[in-house]
């Protein structure tokens, strides 16, 4: 079964640099994922899409700040320079046999 | 500008139906995969629906199957979900959204509120 494993919540400084994780389920290695940003009181945001190979292709108008990469079954978000508008759920999909799947999201802090 | 509007939100009891709308504009919408996502208070993101292109296929999530309909029309750029039997678990922003593997592009609306009460 195709499931995304995704921590509840993490926290970072203002200024530094944050690596979200997600995890695809065993047999699922070579499937790209997704990132979306839920920041709170607005609507989801497309971040990127992160392949197998680590590249990634990035959504309109998604700073330099963030980028993705990826290594056997995880996939990461990268964040630097956090700002305070970055405090918001993470979360990935990716793209089953004609459904989405979700992880159940990263809640991330900027302290 | 690329945009995706819903509506028809609205409290409604349970059993009941609704039509949420998707108003797309800014892109090719014929071109790409649509989907409605949804979000339960103090839930995470829940994929419900997806369309192809053509409006030849169609998916959903196990809990809406047989109760919920997706639609679109390319010449109206336009989604739809027409919601049947609705249970108070089904209250949730409902949100268009696109995610697309083979383009990697995506992009949301900005929701509409569905809340079944009596």
């Amino acid at each position: 079964q195709l499931v995304l494993t995704q921590s509840p919540s993490t926290s970072a400084s203002l200024g530094a640099s944050v690596k979200l994780i997600c995890t695809l389920s065993s047999g699922h290695n070579n499937y790209a994922i997704a990132w979306h940003q839920r920041q709170p009181e607005k609507g989801p945001r497309y971040l990127m899409k992160v392949n197998n190979d680590g590249s990634h292709i990035k959504g309109d108008g998604i700073p330099d700040r963030f980028s993705g990469s990826s290594s056997g079954a995880e996939r990461y978000l990268t964040i630097s320079s956090l700002q305070s508008e970055d405090e918001a759920d993470y979360y990935c999909q990716t793209w089953g046999t004609g459904a989405w799947v979700f992880g159940g999201g990263t809640k991330l802090t900027v302290l | 500008e690329v945009r995706l509007v819903e509506s028809g939100g609205v409290l409604v009891q349970p059993g009941g139906s609704l039509r949420l709308s998707c108003a797309a504009s800014g892109f090719a919408f014929r071109t790409y995969w649509v989907s409605w996502v949804r979000q339960a208070p103090g839930k995470g993101l829940e994929w419900v629906a997806n369309i192809k292109e053509d409006g030849s296929e169609k998916y959903y999530v196990d809990s809406v199957r047989g109760r919920f309909t997706i639609s679109r029309d390319n010449a109206k750029n336009s989604l739809y979900l027409q919601m049947n039997s609705l249970r108070a678990e089904d209250t949730a922003m409902y949100y268009c959204a696109i995610s697309s593997g083979f383009y990697a592009w995506g992009y949301w609306g900005q929701g509409t509120l569905v809340t079944v009460s009596s």
